[in-house]
């Protein structure tokens, strides 16, 4: 099973929007709505952001949103904050009873 | 309030077996649909899933490393332990668990394991 592909690095200036992408195939993130996102800040656990593609746990900013569409997955940062300075992850389930998880993209606030 | 620990051994030598054991509270593995699953990440590499076991005993492995791992429950104990044979300096990094199926809402802190002789 291979990594799912995000870019390595995405950066924007407070208040901006930015976007993650994370490409898979139809072997996960194309054939099921079980795509989630994690932030990391450095040392620190993963942390659930967006689950089944759209959904936010409670606690999650609402400037935090999901979407996907084919083999494609994207989680959008509204109006960017300091403390949204981290390593992000998708990870989908896939058709193997297994589970993947991103390259990582680390979101920096400019 | 869910809480997930790990545990078990900082430094290992390369060959041996790793042992590790996820300590959790505020759920109960013998409610149907609960789920643990393990992780590692290397220093400053991505995430990689393991292995998971399901509230009815079902087992699932990442295919690349079915072969060297184990996993197994202690509902009793609120525990999970994972087995990983034959390590190599490799196999360096921090290990989590974590609680879910096909999404992970609460994690453990992590544990740093050393493969080095």
């Amino acid at each position: 099973q291979s990594a799912l592909t995000q870019p390595p690095s995405v950066s924007g200036s407070l208040g901006q929007s930015v976007t993650i992408s994370c490409t898979g195939t139809s072997s996960d993130v194309g054939s099921y709505n079980r795509v989630s996102w994690y932030q990391q800040p450095p040392g620190t656990a993963p942390k659930l952001m967006i689950y089944e593609v759209s959904n936010r746990p409670s606690g999650v900013p609402d400037r935090f949103s999901g979407s996907k569409s084919g083999n494609t997955a994207s989680l959008t940062i509204s109006g960017l904050q300091a403390e949204d300075e981290a390593d992000y992850y998708c990870g989908s389930y896939t058709t193997s009873n297994t589970y993947v998880f991103g390259t990582g993209t680390k979101v920096t606030v400019l | 309030q869910v809480t997930l620990r790990e545990s078990g051994p900082a430094l290992v030598n390369p060959t041996q077996t790793l042992t590790l054991t996820c300590t959790f509270s505020g759920f109960s593995l013998t409610t149907t649909a609960m789920c643990v699953s393990w992780f590692r990440q290397p220093p400053g590499k991505a995430l990689e899933w393991l292995a998971r076991i399901d509230w009815d005993g079902d087992t699932y492995y990442s295919t690349s490393l079915k072969t060297r791992l184990s996993i197994s429950k202690d509902s009793s104990k609120n525990q999970v332990v994972v087995t990983m044979t034959n390590m190599d300096p490799v196999d360096t990094a921090t290990y989590y668990c974590a609680r879910g199926r096909w999404f992970f809402d609460y994690w453990g802190q992590g544990t740093l394991v050393t493969v080095s002789s």
